[in-house]
């Protein structure tokens, strides 16, 4: 098992790029999560699903959209990147069940200059 | 309003010497409450989790958090730590706002320091 995947690992945008970052899990697992983090702030929530086709607002969801349709990807979008959307962005995914950890992937650097 | 705070942005030990990162919490009912590890240019690693029962928690690695209701506090212990125990360490609660308390809320993070 890969377990989650996401693509690309780096990026580098100009103000006002789009761009659409990549989750994958391989762990058939209902819900996922788009995250960023920003030094001395912790992750903070940006949107997130509890099924293939569903999803929902975060804590900071403005300036992004997802879309799952599939249950295994969840994608992150950027319509018109500002240089506040400098972060690192992780998914995450888990099954069932309130008390059930999340994994992680690796994590998308991206830098919008 | 939920939160937590991990009141210590950086913790600094000796190797062998016992460790502990400090976690206090703010939720509406009983907390659902876990740790997370990131070592450098690494996505978070689960590490334990208390949801009810026995208020000491072990998890990987050797590690193990208190739970106490009365000091609303998780603590995250180590009886000798070790270098290769350096990372960011996470607590988090659970966010019962959102649809079926999916998510979690995390605090900002401290930084373990092991020197050899």
């Amino acid at each position: 098992n890969a377990g989650v995947t996401q693509t690309p690992k780096f990026r580098v945008l100009k103000t006002g790029q789009s761009m659409t970052l990549l989750c994958a899990q391989d762990m058939n697992h209902e819900y996922m999560y788009w995250y960023r983090q920003d030094p001395g702030m912790g992750l903070r929530l940006i949107h997130y699903s509890v099924g293939e086709g569903t999803t929902a607002k975060g804590e900071v969801p403005d300036g992004y959209n997802v879309s799952r349709l599939k249950k295994q990807n969840f994608l992150l979008g950027l319509e018109s990147a500002a240089p506040s959307q400098t972060s690192v962005y992780f998914c995450a995914s888990r099954t069932l069940g309130a008390v059930n950890e999340q994994f992680f992937g690796p994590g998308t650097r991206l830098t919008v200059l | 309003a939920q939160s937590v705070a991990q009141p210590e942005d950086q913790v600094n030990v000796a190797e062998g010497n016992p460790l502990t990162v400090k976690c206090t919490y703010s939720v509406s009912g009983n907390p659902y409450l876990f740790w997370y590890v990131q070592y450098p240019n690494r996505g978070l690693q689960f590490l334990l989790k208390y949801i009810t029962g026995d208020n000491l928690v072990k998890g990987s690695y050797g590690f193990e958090a208190e739970f106490n209701k009365s000091q609303t506090s998780f603590h995250l212990k180590k009886p000798s730590a070790l270098v290769s125990d350096s990372a960011l360490y996470f607590c988090a609660v659970r966010d019962i706002r959102l649809q079926a308390g999916t998510a979690l809320i995390f605090g900002k993070g401290t930084t373990l320091s092991v020197s050899s």
